[in-house]
């Protein structure tokens, strides 16, 4: 089973400024690899696939980089609406599995 | 516009059952993998559950396999989850899914908002 851990838990960024949240896998996923944001109360929507793709509608402020077992997003110009909780998932090999989470959260 | 809406949830006794569906529209939900995934009360998401097209293929978290059976009804664009010998931590939100790649191991590209089961006596 491939676990997925996500750091810091907890990162705290002014608006406008950027935000880099890191992801790890317990062992190589190639690129198989997905983001996600949730805000409370909301269903997650996709942000990033394939390490690096935005899904359809993500604005270019959001990228994703990384691939193997070290993945990160990072978040340009930090927006109000960017302050949420995002995890990040591995869709190499089951059971899917998603990192705990890092709660973005305004400084 | 793809819509998945779940319902069924509820209160239920420990050791109870429940049955969980999910009405798909806005695509030809025959033609997709489609999975449920849980989230407790302020914790991360965990997936639950994951189903081909033709049912031939259906993939289970360990802590509830024997338990819960994913299904669905492609005719009427349905999904379904059964859940039984329910225990206090299965309680949550749960999440169906559209499993983007149609041959499995994909990520989810679309959600619904989720219900509400709740397990205590």
């Amino acid at each position: 089973e491939i676990v997925m851990t996500q750091s810091p838990a907890t990162l705290s960024v002014s608006p406008g400024e950027r935000g880099t949240l890191s992801c790890r896998a317990s062992q190589n996923v190639n690129s198989d690899l997905a983001w996600y944001q949730q805000i409370p109360g909301q269903a997650p929507r996709l942000l990033i696939y394939g390490a690096s793709t935005r899904a359809t509608g993500i604005p270019a402020r959001f990228s994703g980089s990384g691939s193997g077992t070290e993945f990160s997003l990072t978040i340009n110009s930090l927006q109000s609406e960017d302050f949420a909780v995002y995890y990040c998932q591995q869709y190499k090999d089951w059971p899917y599995s998603f990192g705990q989470g890092t709660k973005l959260e305004i400084k | 516009e793809v819509k998945l809406v779940e319902s069924g949830g509820g209160l239920v006794q420990p050791g109870g059952s429940l049955r969980l569906s999910c009405a798909a529209s806005g695509f030809t939900s025959a033609t997709y993998w489609m999975s449920w995934i849980r989230q407790a009360p302020g914790k991360g998401l965990e997936w639950v559950a994951t189903i081909n097209q033709d049912e031939s293929k259906k993939y289970s978290m360990g802590s509830v396999k024997g338990r819960f059976t994913i299904s669905r009804d492609s005719a009427k664009n349905l999904l379904f989850l059964q859940m039984n010998s329910l225990r206090a931590e299965d309680t949550g939100i749960y999440f169906c899914a559209r499993d983007y790649y149609g041959s499995g191991l994909s990520y989810f590209d679309y959600w619904g908002q989720g219900i509400l089961v709740t397990v205590s006596s």
